[in-house]
């Protein structure tokens, strides 16, 4: 189901340190996987997605793991920086569309 | 346009007025989304637009939510008879039908539509 009425839980780490964010998704036929950044005041932007097919995927700091056995994915920033406390979103789909979101996880950066 | 254009991105409304809010998504995307975030809170799920077919109106909360896609392109919201309980980010969001030859299809969404009923 859609994500509704939740309470973010919030993940705090010091900056230059590792962040990973935990997601579990709830559709065994989903196939197509996206993590979300939303910033204060502005719509979820798109960091990194991953496909069925594949395990893990890296991209310029991030790294998204998939889990299919026990339906979860993370994803990982690496030397967590103060521009990337936002909240993050997991989104799952089949096909590629009706995207199913996750309910968000705040990440704040401690200086 | 380069990007999903929501209007207008704020709004102040007395309870029990109606209101409309506008998206313009990205040119030549198929599919549009309407989703309410309240405060601090996680994305809902209003309604799904695609191409001609009749729109996926599962996640309007009660008939005092409607929407419409005029053209394939532009969408409007509405919002009869506000309540304070409707104060809330309204978020469109737009993206290409999946084909093989697209590496990222996921949502390009709006900056968002700020409701507030008082």
């Amino acid at each position: 189901g859609e994500s509704v009425g939740l309470h973010l839980p919030t993940l705090s780490v010091q900056e230059g340190d590792n962040s990973i964010i935990n997601c579990a998704y709830s559709n065994s036929a989903s196939d197509y996987f996206i993590w979300y950044k939303q910033e204060s005041g502005k719509g979820p932007q798109f960091i990194i997605d991953i496909r069925s097919n594949m395990d893990k995927r890296q991209g310029q700091r991030v790294t998204v793991l998939l889990n299919k056995t026990v339906k979860h994915l993370s994803l990982q920033i690496a030397a967590t920086q103060p521009g990337d406390s936002a909240v993050y979103f997991c989104a799952e789909s089949y096909y590629g569309q009706n995207f199913v979101f996750g309910p968000g996880t705040r990440l704040s950066v401690l200086p | 346009g380069a990007g999903v254009s929501q209007s207008p991105s704020n709004k102040v409304t007395e309870k029990g007025k109606d209101v409309e809010l506008r998206c313009d998504p990205i040119s030549g995307h198929t599919a549009l989304y309407w989703y309410r975030q309240s405060l601090g809170q996680g994305l809902e799920f209003l309604i799904y637009f695609q191409g001609n077919s009749a729109p996926d109106k599962s996640g309007l909360p009660s008939d005092r939510f409607s929407a419409e896609r005029t053209g394939g392109s532009v969408s409007t919201l509405t919002i009869q008879r506000t309540q304070q309980e409707d104060s809330a980010v309204y978020l469109c969001a737009s993206s290409l039908l999946r084909d093989t030859a697209t590496t990222n299809y996921g949502y390009t969404f709006g900056s968002g539509t700020r409701l507030t009923v008082v």
